[in-house]
């Protein structure tokens, strides 16, 4: 069955950097675009960024444009969030998502999350 | 930036009642919508995409409806399990996705 596991969170400093993984299963994990969503705590769903099947194409959300870094290792079956130049309004729970669709029929008809992780607590703090 | 409102923002019903929860987009999003369930503690889970298709596992009983800007996810009787928190989230502005602030769904 499909998982999704993230890890790497935790209290940071403003202005200070995290990477967060998310160690993918139970499914070709190089045939699926990916995603981080977040979640501040007590509100609602925030979507962060994405990344195609092959690494090639990355978009994201214009709130952490030019301070957060999606990536992939698809021999390791992980996907990344690098988050540089924390602030205090990144606090969330992040998750990671697997795309509804792969291949070629992600960059026609992708944006739905069909499995989500468990999230991980990123706290930024003083 | 294509903005979703939810109505109610909170929906007091029984069990065996029927749930009538609604998504309005600011402008249109063709069927480019999706509903998600998530319960405390938990990550959201996919019900619905492209407005009116149930995704893998999910029961009859939850459907969605509608185009353009107003669309509704409907739960034809209330189970238990079913008291949660549904956002609605758009894909039209792909790669740009926006989600609504949600609707509660609690006990009466």
């Amino acid at each position: 069955q499909v998982q999704l596991v993230e890890s790497g969170g935790g209290v940071v400093q403003p202005g200070r950097s995290l990477r967060l993984s998310c160690a993918a299963s139970g499914f070709t994990f190089s045939s699926y675009g990916m995603h981080w969503v977040r979640q501040a705590p007590g509100k609602g769903l925030e979507w962060v960024a994405v990344i195609s099947y092959d690494g090639s194409n990355k978009y994201y959300a214009d709130s952490v444009k030019g301070r957060f870094t999606i990536s992939r290792d698809n021999s390791k079956n992980t996907l990344y969030l690098q988050m540089n130049s924390l602030r205090a309004e990144d606090t969330a729970v992040y998750y990671c998502a697997k795309d509804l669709w792969k291949g070629e029929q992600w960059l026609v008809r992708g944006g739905y999350f069909d499995y989500w992780g468990q999230g991980t607590l990123v706290t930024v703090s003083s | 930036e294509i903005v979703l409102t939810q109505s109610p923002a909170t929906l007091s019903l029984s069990p065996g009642e029927r749930a009538t929860l609604s998504c309005r987009a600011s402008q249109s999003v063709s069927s480019y919508l999706a509903w998600y369930q998530q319960k405390p503690g938990q990550a959201p889970r996919l019900l619905i995409y492209d407005a009116s298709n149930r995704a893998t596992g999910i029961p009859a009983r939850f459907s969605g409806s509608g185009s353009g800007t107003d669309f509704t996810l409907t739960i034809s009787s209330l189970e238990p399990e079913d008291f949660a928190v549904y956002y609605c989230q758009q894909r039209s502005n792909w790669p740009l996705l926006t989600f609504g602030p949600g609707t509660k769904v609690d006990i009466k």
